[in-house]
């Protein structure tokens, strides 16, 4: 079945870029809707943003003039790319599939373990 | 930005009763709402889109119904593994898609 697997640097410095990549394993990274959700300690879930394989994405508003999403479609992966980060963005990130339901394309129904990041000096 | 608000922020119930979660939207959201559960230490898992069908695997005591702004899961007859946080969470009208702050289902 398919898995996600975040990976990246667990500790950033304010104001540099947090950078995360999701392996997609077990099936194509093809014709789904990959999500980056993250949730800050104790607290519940903010979703970041979404890439489609072919490269369109869509973004939180909130979050838009610092995110960037992007796809490899040929190493079956989708990476996050967070600028000028600060205390704020310290937080467990998910990555995520939509698009297995047609009717519900971002009702997500696989999900990585999480990566924790802490925003430090 | 749609606005989802879930009750009560804590339920304490026995083992072997039934549980029932609400959640509203601040508009109308149509049947574009999932509910996912959340064990400490790992993802959410998606129980239930369409804002009543039960995702891939996930037991018939699982319920959910509602639509416009208003939205309810049922779990009868919990089980341990049941206690959990729970989110609702709505992608009709996005960006962005937004989350409930959840329910943590406690053993009473």
């Amino acid at each position: 079945q398919v898995q996600l697997q975040e990976s990246g640097p667990g500790l950033v410095k304010p104001s540099e870029t947090l950078s995360l990549t999701c392996t997609v394993s077990g099936g194509s990274i093809s014709r789904y809707y990959w999500t980056w959700i993250r949730q800050p300690p104790g607290k519940g879930l903010e979703w970041i943003g979404y890439i489609y394989y072919s490269g369109s994405s869509n973004y939180n508003p909130s979050l838009r003039s610092r995110v960037t999403l992007s796809v490899d479609t040929s190493k079956n992966l989708f990476s996050l790319n967070l600028s000028s980060v600060t205390a704020a963005d310290t937080a467990i990130y998910y990555c995520a599939r939509g698009g297995f339901f047609p009717a519900a394309i971002f009702a997500m129904d696989v999900w990585g373990q999480g990566t924790t990041v802490i925003v430090s000096s | 930005e749609i606005l989802m608000t879930q009750s009560p922020a804590t339920l304490s119930v026995s083992p072997g009763e039934g549980a029932t979660l609400s959640c509203r939207a601040s508009q109308s959201v149509s049947s574009s709402l999932a509910w996912y559960q959340q064990k400490p230490g790992q993802a959410p898992r998606l129980l239930i889109y369409g804002a009543s069908t039960r995702a891939t695997g996930i037991p018939a005591r699982f319920s959910g119904s509602g639509s416009g702004t208003e939205f309810t899961l049922t779990i009868s007859s919990l089980q341990s593994e049941d206690f959990a946080v729970y989110y609702c969470q709505q992608y009709n009208n996005w960006p962005p898609i937004t989350f409930g702050q959840g329910t943590r289902l406690e053993i009473k």
